[in-house]
């Protein structure tokens, strides 16, 4: 168990719709990170955050938006669903930071994924 | 363009041999670099990491070869047995941002 909780674990939903995958980070991280893993792309890095603030942007597409709360859970949206938004959504969040919003080893412990089905 | 990739999509060895698994990069800009394990229905583990001014880096039965000449990085896995059969990624960090290789899948055989 590497600390990192993601909610719901599996998820069906139909084209055009909107759902929210959340993220609670391991305690004491403040950086959470997004991933999509699909078949055909494998592990791909959408966005991170860093104690609230957006800190770096990988291939996140503009019906996807993120949020990183308070009290540092995280929220990943995902609307207008098409059916290649299938897949496996993972969370994970970094040791604590080096001030510059990046741990200094980058040793990320990821959550146990979302699974998405778009019908 | 720049890349993580893998050699082999697929490493068979017997359980107790050693597994050797390669991942070439073309970013010589990349600082950083980390092993991850994912077992099937799991999120990927970390395994070990190296940074760009070493050249090997030894943990426990896993140890991680960086060659800066060619862009090359390899997990060495010692008396590899049943558990370690996985997917493995390698990962490289530039600027923070973590760019995966597609994975090869180690099957151990009993």
């Amino acid at each position: 168990d590497s600390g990192v909780t993601q909610t719901p674990k599996h998820l069906i939903t139909a084209t055009g719709q909107r759902v929210t995958l959340r993220c609670s980070p391991r305690s004491g991280d403040l950086s959470v990170y997004w991933y999509q893993q699909s078949l055909d792309q494998g592990l791909q890095f959408l966005i991170q955050y860093y104690n609230g603030e957006e800190r770096a942007k990988g291939n996140i597409l503009e019906r996807f938006s993120a949020q990183q709360f308070p009290d540092l859970h995280s929220e990943l949206n995902l609307s207008s669903l098409e059916l290649g938004d299938s897949a496996l959504y993972f969370c994970a969040s970094s040791d604590p930071p080096d001030g510059r919003g990046a741990s200094s080893t980058d040793t990320q412990y990821f959550g146990p994924g979302t699974r998405l089905t778009v019908l | 363009g720049e890349s993580v990739g893998l050699h082999l999509p697929t490493l068979s060895v017997q359980e107790g041999d050693n597994s050797i698994i390669n991942c070439a990069y073309s970013n010589s800009a990349s600082d950083y670099f980390i092993w991850y394990k994912q077992e099937s229905g799991k999120g990927p583990q970390f395994i070990i990491d190296i940074r760009s001014n070493m050249d090997k880096r030894q943990g426990q039965r896993v140890t991680v070869l960086l060659n800066k000449t060619v862009k090359h990085l390899s997990l060495q896995i010692a008396a590899t047995q049943p558990g370690d059969s996985a997917v493995y990624f390698c990962a490289e960090r530039r600027s923070y941002i973590p760019t995966f290789g597609r994975g090869t899948s180690l099957i151990v055989h009993p």
